[in-house]
């Protein structure tokens, strides 16, 4: 199992350019999550999943764009990147519900350094 | 999602007892409480989760007094690997919200030898 993997590691863009960050977990999760972390300060919700097909958005969306087309594949997509943006992105997984106790731990990837010029 | 509040940070030395208490005022009656450690360059890893009294595992154990405005992670015996960020969460496991995480700045907890 490699769990919850991300892609890239480590990305530079210019101020207008856009990309896409990939997620993908091999639980079987049917939740899913895109965090971004600052210098120096917890994770804020970007936007999450609960199922195939669905998205919501979370307490920083605006300027990221998200499809989960494949219940194990969660895509981050920044239209025209800014400065701002600038930060390290977690993606994370669970199971969402169910009868194991712990059906609510979010399993987090590697992360993802993007810095934009 | 209730708001916690938790130190900054935290000092310690190997081999002693480290309680990171958590204030959450405003815990509703759904909301779980759970903690979640992170070290430098990696994402957060699950440590212990709970709703009332204690909760007990391989690596910490949990208080929750009976009016839940509070909890208190407990950690025995801390190494210099046990060097991270400490996330205290309050929310609803339910299916309505999402399983939603809110973080705060967490407790940093340095472990000196």
């Amino acid at each position: 199992n490699a769990g919850v993997t991300q892609t890239p590691k480590f990305r530079v863009l210019k101020t207008g350019q856009s990309m896409t960050l990939l997620c993908a977990q091999d639980m079987n999760h049917e939740y899913m999550y895109w965090y971004r972390q600052d210098p120096g300060m917890g994770l804020r919700l970007i936007h999450y999943s609960v199922g195939e097909g669905t998205t919501a958005k979370g307490e920083v969306p605006d300027g990221y764009n998200v499809s989960r087309l494949k219940k194990q594949n969660f895509l981050l997509g920044l239209e025209s990147a800014a400065p701002s943006q600038t930060s390290v992105y977690f993606c994370a997984s669970s199971l969402g519900q169910g009868r194991v106790d712990r059906y609510n731990e979010q399993f987090f990837g590697p992360g993802t350094r993007l810095t934009v010029l | 999602l209730a708001k916690t509040t938790q130190p900054i940070s935290m000092d310690s030395y190997e081999g002693q007892e480290v309680n990171i208490t958590c204030s959450h005022n405003n815990i509703a009656t759904n909301d779980y409480i759970t903690w979640y450690q992170q070290f430098p360059s990696q994402g957060p890893r699950f440590i212990i989760q709970g709703y009332k009294t204690k909760v007990t595992n391989e690596v910490a154990s949990l208080f929750i007094p009976a009016d839940r405005k509070s909890s208190t992670l407990s950690l025995p015996r801390v190494s210099l690997s046990d060097t991270a960020v400490y996330y205290c969460l309050v929310g609803d496991r339910g299916k309505n919200q999402g399983g939603k995480l809110i973080f705060g700045q967490g407790t940093e907890l340095s472990v000196k030898p």
